[in-house]
């Protein structure tokens, strides 16, 4: 089974400041990664993923996210944060349903609120 | 393109009343589908998943129940609402590819 630790609950900056939300996983079998962003009173819409290759996948926003195996970690990064990026975070994991003791049902962290502050 | 329906947005309700939250899915056939539960601080709790019709796991024991009466609609039922079944209920869907994607979401609110 997949498990996914989002370290901080909620993380304060100021706007055009650089952010990292950090996210670990556990899983015994090679995985598929995922951000999602939440905006208030919305559904999840997917940020980026990785899922093989450049360990290193970018979104169109100014995101990106590092694949880093030796450490289980899927961190998210962005170098300048903009009022708009205020939401909720959450960081996912799933495995190949071919893998033995794969799924490939999403299991999430418990989220990260960034708040952006003028 | 495909699409995603839930409905409804917000929804209160009396305890011990039933509850019937639908989800349908456009442009895609023999999805998966998933109902997720979101409280605040916990994340996303994953209640149900469903690789075809008829055919419903159960991820949690719990006072809800799951249908899938056609290729791409899901239903959450309840027949008796209790005060801890209050969250956001979220429908999701996947296909060949490994990522999910969402509805906006039903805040149920039971008082």
């Amino acid at each position: 089974a997949q498990s996914v630790t989002q370290l901080d609950s909620q993380v304060p900056v100021f706007e055009e400041a650089p952010v990292e939300l950090r996210c670990n996983y556990s899983s015994s079998v090679s995985v598929y990664l995922f951000w999602y962003v939440q905006y208030p009173n919305q559904g999840l819409q997917l940020l980026l993923k990785y899922l093989s290759g450049s360990t290193l996948v970018e979104s169109i926003n100014g995101f990106e996210a590092e694949f880093n195996k030796s450490q289980t970690s899927f961190h998210l990064r962005k170098p300048s944060v903009h009022i708009s990026d205020t939401a909720e975070y959450f960081c996912a994991v799933s495995a190949p349903r071919e893998v033995q003791g794969g799924s490939e049902k999403l299991v999430f962290g418990k989220g990260t609120k960034l708040t952006v502050n003028p | 393109s495909q699409t995603i329906h839930q409905w409804p947005a917000t929804l209160v309700q009396p305890v011990g009343s039933p509850l019937s939250l639908e989800c349908t899915v456009e442009g895609t056939s023999n999805p998966n589908l998933y109902w997720y539960r979101q409280a605040a601080g916990r994340g996303l709790q994953l209640l149900f998943y469903s690789v075809g019709i008829g055919q419903i796991s159960s991820e949690v024991p719990q006072n809800l129940s799951a249908s899938r009466p056609q290729d791409r609609q899901f239903i959450l039922s309840s027949k008796k609402l209790l005060l801890s079944d209050s969250g956001f209920y979220l429908c999701a869907w996947s296909e060949t590819r490994p990522e999910a994607f969402f509805g906006q979401g039903t805040r149920l609110t039971v008082v």
